[in-house]
């Protein structure tokens, strides 16, 4: 059960594209489709974004997508905006239990 | 409006035990799983622990088999975590929260601090 790995920083510009990577094995990630992704601001709960590899609970804009290739999922915020700093997890069903990422620190500049 | 509010955090010695409860309302808490989800001080997300909407099948993270238990009461709308033999590093702010595998909604969280 180690923790998918991730990047531990990404940044861009506003308006700007960044993606994260997540990157699990074929245990994990690359066995299932159950990949999701939340958004924590400081000092807040974690918010999910993404759900089941590439899709989005109502009221997450359009802005964030979600794939995934083999033992990699990712995570694409086009168009950044300021409020999209923040950290970033991914989750993947691992086969009766659950294992997050490592984490990303999104900047924008 | 979904509501997920956690209690019973706190400090507690090493090897100490704390029972957290998670009072829930606005969905219909019974026909879905539910999770705790841990983040020590300063660190990233942990998965702990998941139960079935029936509590027939329940999953725990190694780290805690064994000195963990999840349970529910759905005649009561709530969640629990009952912690035994309490380490250092159990401390972190414990999340419950609405999902087995999608974390859809997060309640805000109950420290707890495993010090002498």
């Amino acid at each position: 059960q180690s923790a998918l790995t991730q990047p531990p920083s990404a940044s861009g510009s506003p308006g700007q594209s960044v993606t994260i990577s997540c990157t699990g094995t074929s245990s994990d990630v690359g066995g299932y489709n159950y990949v999701s992704w939340y958004q924590q601001h400081p000092g807040k709960a974690p918010k999910l974004m993404i759900y089941e590899v590439s899709k989005r609970p109502s009221g997450v804009p359009d802005r964030f997508s979600g794939s995934k290739s083999g033992n990699t999922a990712s995570l694409t915020v086009s168009g950044l905006q300021a409020e999209d700093e923040a950290d970033y997890y991914c989750n993947s069903y691992a086969g009766s239990n659950n294992v997050f990422g490592t984490g990303t620190k999104v900047t924008v500049l | 409006e979904v509501q997920l509010v956690e209690s019973g955090g706190g400090l507690v010695q090493p090897g100490g035990s704390l029972r957290l409860s998670c009072a829930t309302s606005g969905f219909i808490f019974s026909t879905g799983w539910m999770s705790w989800v841990r983040q020590a001080p300063g660190k990233g997300l942990e998965w702990v622990a998941n139960i079935k909407e029936d509590g027939s099948v329940k999953n725990h993270v190694d780290s805690v088999k064994g000195r963990f238990t999840i349970s529910r009461d759905n005649a009561k709308n709530s969640l629990y975590l009952q912690m035994n033999s309490l380490r250092a590093e159990d401390t972190a702010v414990y999340y419950c929260v609405r999902g087995g595998t999608n974390f859809a909604q997060w309640g805000q969280g109950t420290l707890v601090t495993v010090s002498s």
